[in-house]
C-alpha cells in the first residue's frame, strides 16, 4: 500500500553515464514533483508536472529531463552524469485541486557518481 | 522572494527535555506552512501543517502555531524521545501559486538517553 515509491533506492554509477530514476504514486494525485537534496540536507525543487504537463522547471541543467507517461508516473532521466549530481532525489505528489495541499514524498533515490 | 529560515543545528537534547525549533518566513499573502520530518535514511514525512493565521498544527506531541504578526511557525514538543532524532524541515508554498514548496535548511535534532 505504498503511496509514493521510487526505484532504485540506491544508484552508484560512473561519470558520463546516463541513468533514470522512476517514481510512481497510487494516491490518485494530479501533480508530481522532483526534488534534489544535497549533502547538507538542503532541498530544492527541480520539476513539477500536473496531469502530464510540465508546470515548474527550475534552473536545472538540461542534462536532466523529466518524463511523465501518465499522471501516476514521473521519471527522471539524467544524461552525462557529473560528480556534482551526487545527491538524494525525492519524488513527491499532491492532489491537484488546491496548490496549497500537502505534498507526499517518496523514500528517495541516493545517487552516487564516481 | 519567498524564503524560510530555520535555526541552525544540530540541536542536542536529553530525553524528556523541551524542544523548540525556530522557523521564520518571508512571503506575501497567507501561505500554508508545514513541518516535515526526515528520519535517518528515509524520505520526508509530513509532521504537521497550518493553513491560516493563528491555526495550530499538532501531531505526535509536536505543535506549531501560525503567527502572522511575527511570520513564524516554531516547532515545539514538551518531552522529546530518542526516537525523535531526525532532521526537521519547515516549509511553505511560494506566492507564485504554482504549487512550489520552499524549504528551510533543515535542523538536525539528536536526543540522547
Amino acid at each position: 500500500d505504498t503511496a509514493v515509491s521510487q526505484t532504485p533506492k540506491y544508484l552508484v554509477t560512473q561519470m558520463g553515464n546516463d541513468k533514470s530514476i522512476k517514481c510512481e504514486q497510487n494516491l490518485g494525485h494530479d501533480t508530481m514533483y522532483w526534488y534534489k537534496q544535497d549533502s547538507k540536507k538542503f532541498l530544492k525543487i527541480m520539476f513539477s508536472y500536473n496531469n502530464k504537463e510540465l508546470i515548474i522547471n527550475e534552473t536545472v541543467p538540461n542534462r536532466f529531463s523529466p518524463k511523465s507517461p501518465d499522471k501516476a508516473h514521473l521519471n527522471l532521466h539524467i544524461n552525462s552524469l557529473e560528480l556534482g549530481d551526487s545527491a538524494v532525489y525525492f519524488c513527491a505528489s499532491r492532489a491537484g485541486d488546491n496548490v496549497q495541499e500537502t505534498q507526499y514524498f517518496g523514500p528517495g533515490t541516493r545517487l552516487l557518481v564516481l | 522572494g519567498d524564503s524560510v529560515t530555520q535555526m541552525e543545528g544540530p540541536v542536542t537534547l536529553s530525553e524528556e527535555a523541551f524542544l523548540t525549533i525556530n522557523c521564520t518566513y518571508t512571503a506575501t499573502g497567507y501561505p500554508s506552512l508545514f513541518w516535515y520530518v526526515q528520519y535517518p535514511g528515509e524520505g520526508l514525512q509530513l509532521l504537521l501543517k497550518a493553513t491560516k493565521a493563528d491555526d495550530k498544527g499538532s501531531n505526535k506531541g509536536f505543535e506549531a502555531t501560525y503567527r502572522k504578526e511575527t511570520t513564524s511557525f516554531h516547532l515545539e514538543k514538551g518531552s522529546v524521545q530518542v526516537s525523535d532524532s531526525a532532521v526537521y524541515f519547515c516549509a511553505l508554498y511560494g506566492s507564485s501559486n504554482t504549487g512550489k514548496l520552499i524549504f528551510g535548511q533543515g535542523t538536525t535534532l539528536q536526543v540522547k538517553p
